[in-house]
């Protein structure tokens, strides 16, 4: 089945405490991106990538840092999480980025608490 | 970057009546405008797109509208059904690469 996973589903952490939540996409894509989804927020962008080794940041990068060394996986690193990243993060990818305009695939989203 | 702006936050419709969502951007450089909808505990899905080379779509109960020179594009569900109740997302990207989302309206439909 064609797909975009994330893990862990849920997360509960504390301050300063490093993690890493996982994205993976068999659908051989070249494009994923992070976003955080906050109430009254909507959907905001943290980065994206465009194939591998290809990474750039959206509009909210701030705390943030991704890798992309497999096209199927875009790991979502946060090195000292603070209360403010308390969200509902979404891992998307498309066949392409850049002109192509492809529909966008999410993941099923990471609750994450930090404390 | 751009600006992404998005009314009403909510809507509630009966049954059967239509519903209208309103997006307005800042970058007249934007030329791809997405739709997604998400419903409860769900992942957004895209529902329709249009690009800026087009003033309208339709997929069957739903239409996207473009306005360039107001910078403004709209979400139209025609003959509303229970199921069309979630929340409905647009985004604008110039790039392909960085979209900008707004905020969100959430569809109630009353049967």
């Amino acid at each position: 089945e064609a797909q975009v996973t994330q893990n862990p589903r849920y997360l509960i952490t504390v301050t300063g405490k490093k993690l890493t939540v996982t994205c993976s996409q068999n659908m051989n894509h070249e494009y994923m991106s992070w976003y955080r989804q906050d109430p009254g927020l909507g959907l905001r962008q943290i980065y994206y990538s465009m194939n591998v080794e290809v990474t750039d940041k959206g509009d909210v990068p701030e705390g943030y840092k991704v890798s992309r060394k497999e096209k199927r996986n875009f790991p979502l690193i946060l090195e000292s999480p603070s209360p403010n990243q308390t969200s509902l993060y979404f891992c998307a990818s498309s066949p392409q980025g850049g002109g192509y305009y492809n529909e966008q695939f999410f993941g099923p989203g990471t609750r994450l608490t930090v404390l | 970057g751009e600006n992404v702006e998005q009314h009403p936050s909510t809507l509630s419709v009966q049954e059967g009546d239509s519903a209208v969502i309103k997006c307005t951007y800042s970058d007249s450089a934007s030329n791809y405008f997405p739709w997604y909808k998400q419903e409860l505990g769900k992942r957004p899905q895209l529902i329709i797109d249009i690009r800026s080379n087009v003033g309208e779509k339709k997929d069957q109960r739903i239409a996207v509208t473009l306005n360039k020179t107001a910078k403004h594009f709209s979400l139209h569900i025609t003959e509303t059904q229970p199921e069309d109740s979630a929340v409905y997302f647009c985004a604008a990207t110039y790039t392909g690469n960085q979209f900008y989302f707004g905020t969100g309206t959430s569809l109630t439909v009353i049967p």
